[in-house]
C-alpha cells in the first residue's frame, strides 16, 4: 500500500489528453515539491516533471504537472502510442522521520 | 552526460547478504549537489525508495528497510553501493541506482539501467 495512491491505469484514444491523479497527505505532497517519472516498458524510469510543474529540457509541453492541497495531476495532451508507458509521482514524507515515497504506478495504454 | 551503471551478483541466496555498486560517470560523488540513491522494483510492481548517501557519508534509509541496508561511497572510485542483509525472495527486484539534485530539480535525474537481483536457493 502505498503512501502516494495513483489510479492504477487510465486510458485514452491517440490525440486525445488523460490526466493521473496523485494523492497524499500533509505530510508528503501537501507539504513538499511533487515529482512525476515516465518508465516505458523495460526501461529505467526518466524525469517527466520536478518541483510540481517544471519540465526538465527535452520533454515536450504535452506533459504538464499541477498541484493543489495533497493532491498533484499529471496531464498528457497529444497521446500518442510512444506515451504508453507506467508514470509514478513521488515526493518528500516527512510523517515520522524523513523518507522519498513514490505513488503505486499508473499504467497509461493508449487505446 | 552523467551515466550510472549498476553492477553486482544477479542471484543471491537467501538469508544471505546482497551487494551491489553504481558507478558514476560524468559527475562526481564527491558533489555537495547530489544524493546517491538506490531503489528497487519487484517484477511487475512499483518503485521502493530504499536509501541515499551524501557526499559526507551521511545516509538516510528507508524504515521499512533501514534494520538491513547499508549503502557507502568511495569517492575515489567514483562509486557509491548498496549492502542488504538476510534477503529473502520478498527482495527480488531490479535494482536502480540514481542521483538526486538536491536543489533544481529536486528530483531523481539520471538513473541506472537497473539490474535484476533474484534471491532463490
Amino acid at each position: 500500500q502505498s503512501v502516494l495512491t495513483q489510479p492504477p491505469s487510465v486510458s485514452a484514444a491517440p490525440g486525445q489528453k488523460v490526466t493521473i491523479s496523485c494523492s497524499g497527505s500533509s505530510s508528503n505532497i501537501g507539504n513538499n515539491y511533487v515529482s512525476w517519472y515516465q518508465q516505458l516498458p523495460g526501461t529505467a524510469p526518466k524525469l517527466l516533471i520536478y518541483e510540481n510543474n517544471k519540465r526538465p529540457s527535452g520533454i515536450p509541453d504535452r506533459f504538464s504537472g499541477s498541484k493543489s492541497g495533497t493532491s498533484a495531476t499529471l496531464g498528457i495532451t497529444g497521446l500518442q502510442t510512444g506515451d504508453e508507458a507506467d508514470y509514478y509521482c513521488g515526493t518528500w514524507d516527512s510523517s515520522l522521520s524523513v523518507l522519498w515515497v513514490f505513488g503505486g504506478g499508473t499504467k497509461l495504454t493508449v487505446l | 552526460q552523467v551515466q550510472l551503471q549498476e553492477s553486482g551478483p544477479g542471484l543471491v541466496k537467501p538469508s544471505e547478504t546482497l551487494s551491489l555498486t553504481c558507478t558514476v560517470s560524468g559527475g562526481s560523488v564527491s558533489s555537495g549537489s547530489y544524493y546517491w540513491s538506490w531503489i528497487r522494483q519487484p517484477p511487475g510492481k512499483g518503485l521502493e525508495w530504499i536509501g541515499y548517501i551524501y557526499y559526507s557519508g551521511s545516509t538516510n534509509y528507508n524504515p521499512s528497510l533501514k534494520s538491513r541496508v547499508t549503502i557507502s561511497v568511495d569517492t575515489s572510485k567514483n562509486q557509491f553501493s548498496l549492502k542488504l542483509s538476510s534477503v529473502t525472495a520478498a527482495d527480488t527486484a531490479v535494482y536502480y541506482c540514481a542521483r538526486y539534485v538536491t536543489m533544481i530539480p529536486g528530483a531523481w535525474d539520471y538513473w541506472g539501467q537497473g539490474t535484476l537481483v533474484t534471491v532463490s536457493s
